[in-house]
């Protein structure tokens, strides 16, 4: 089976761009989750995708947005760029919503190195 | 509002050396607890989870962790390490319907 996938690995933009990254999770799984992963904060929360719709919200400005397909896969869009959101994004498939179930795994991705210059 | 404190952010020990990271969290109801891991250019992967029960969990590559109730706790414990656990360790509690949260991380580097 197939693990997660992110496109692309690596990303350079400017102040003010947007950028959109996109997670293809494991067949079958139904749950994208997207975290940011800094040095100085460590792992957060960003949001949860289940059966297309939002589910779950961490604190984050309304710039980062996401989306989810009938197939599941993800995207992650981040509008009008500032320098701290240079960071490793990460998402993770579940084959459930998240904390649904008490089997539940977080299979992550190797995540969008995205630098803003 | 649940939130997840790991009081080590770089730890050096020598091969051979035991392991003890800590971890607590802040929640008041039923939580599932999970130690992730993260090699130097490779992608999270867990490491063991607690869900119920027995509360000395064991993971792989002989790691373990004891879930201590009435002290919030959910420390990850290896009797010797070796050159090949270096990594960065993150401790995360998911809380019922709520997100789940992460440590910040605790790097740690063995020295052969």
């Amino acid at each position: 089976k197939a693990g997660v996938t992110q496109t692309p690995r690596y990303l350079i933009k400017t102040r003010g761009q947007q950028v959109t990254l996109s997670c293809s999770p494991i067949s079958g799984h139904r749950s994208v989750s997207w975290y940011q992963q800094t040095p100085g904060q460590g792992l957060q929360f960003l949001f949860e995708y289940f059966s297309e719709t939002q589910r779950n919200k961490g604190n984050f400005p309304g710039r980062f947005s996401g989306r989810q397909f009938s197939n599941s896969r993800s995207e992650m869009n981040v509008s009008t760029l500032e320098l701290g959101d240079s960071a490793l994004y990460l998402c993770a498939s579940s084959l459930e919503q998240l904390f649904h179930t008490t089997n539940e795994k977080l299979f992550f991705g190797s995540g969008t190195q995205l630098s803003v210059l | 509002a649940q939130s997840v404190s790991q009081h080590n952010h770089h730890v050096i020990l020598s091969e051979a050396a035991s392991l003890e990271l800590g971890c607590n969290y802040s929640y008041g109801g039923t939580v599932n607890l999970f130690w992730y891991v993260q090699y130097p250019g490779q992608h999270l992967q867990l490491l063991l989870k607690y869900f119920s029960g027995d509360p000395l969990v064991k993971g792989i590559k002989g790691f373990e962790a004891e879930f201590i109730k009435s002290k919030f706790s959910f420390n990850l414990r290896k009797p010797s390490v070796q050159w090949s656990d270096t990594a960065e360790y993150f401790c995360a509690v998911n809380g019922g319907y709520q997100k789940v949260t992460f440590g910040i991380g605790t790097k740690l580097q063995v020295i052969p």
